[in-house]
């Protein structure tokens, strides 16, 4: 089992949906949670963090962890297609160490 | 504000050559600062991560070595490459206090080896 799982899509949805990415993780001491946003051929960048259990709200994203299950997830609302890109979910292993999925790809189409 | 900077942007290599990457970080002291590496299509994989001058982990056996000779730099060296160090390089950095944990990517060094 990876210690990060995500579906690989492409995950397509239209304009202005709402896009929902998933990610799962192994290890159930991990604390932190992360959302990265890659571009092809971009480095990631940082989305959203995320420590306690709920949602988290940032403009058109909100994450969402629930720890008991071992799952969080991204909502991305009024989906863009300049938010087409591979969303990379991110844990923290300890000792300030990341450990990421392989990403899901998103398409948004006009 | 803090930035993160990489050299060269891309780079073509034979087989056996050497290799020498560097990142640096400005407008922050004492970074954690970490080599990442991305195949094709796939996921980051930790290479090396360090939390000072001098103090290197590497997360991976293979070819590759790391080392901070200064504060805010980090170098990916390799003496003698492989086709398989193919891949999109990146350096990333984070605090050491109460934010540590977030990390922050560099522009990466796409390195095709041949």
């Amino acid at each position: 089992q990876k210690e990060v799982e995500q579906n690989s899509g492409p995950l397509s949805v239209p304009e202005g949906a709402i896009a929902s990415l998933n990610c799962t993780y192994s290890d159930r001491v991990s604390q932190s949670f992360f959302w990265y946003r890659q571009y092809s051929g971009k480095s990631p960048e940082l989305i959203m963090s995320i420590y306690s259990n709920g949602d988290k709200e940032d403009g058109r994203f909100t994450a969402q962890l629930n720890k008991a299950s071992q799952y969080v997830s991204l909502l991305i609302r009024d989906s863009q297609p300049s938010d087409s890109a591979t969303y990379l979910c991110a844990v923290n292993r300890g000792y300030n160490k990341l450990i990421f999925g392989a990403g899901t790809r998103l398409a948004v189409h006009p | 504000s803090q930035t993160i900077h990489q050299w060269p942007a891309t780079l073509v290599q034979p087989v056996g050559s050497p290799l020498s990457l560097e990142c640096t970080v400005e407008g922050t002291s004492n970074p954690n600062l970490y080599w990442y590496r991305q195949a094709a299509g796939r996921g980051l994989q930790l290479l090396f991560y360090s939390v000072g001058i001098g103090q290197i982990s590497s997360e991976v056996p293979q070819n590759l070595s790391a080392s901070r000779p200064q504060d805010r730099q980090f170098i990916l060296s390799s003496k003698k490459l492989l086709l398989s160090d193919s891949g999109f390089y990146l350096c990333a950095w984070s605090d050491r206090g109460g934010t540590g944990e977030t990390q922050y990517f560099g522009p990466g060094t796409r390195l095709l080896v041949l």
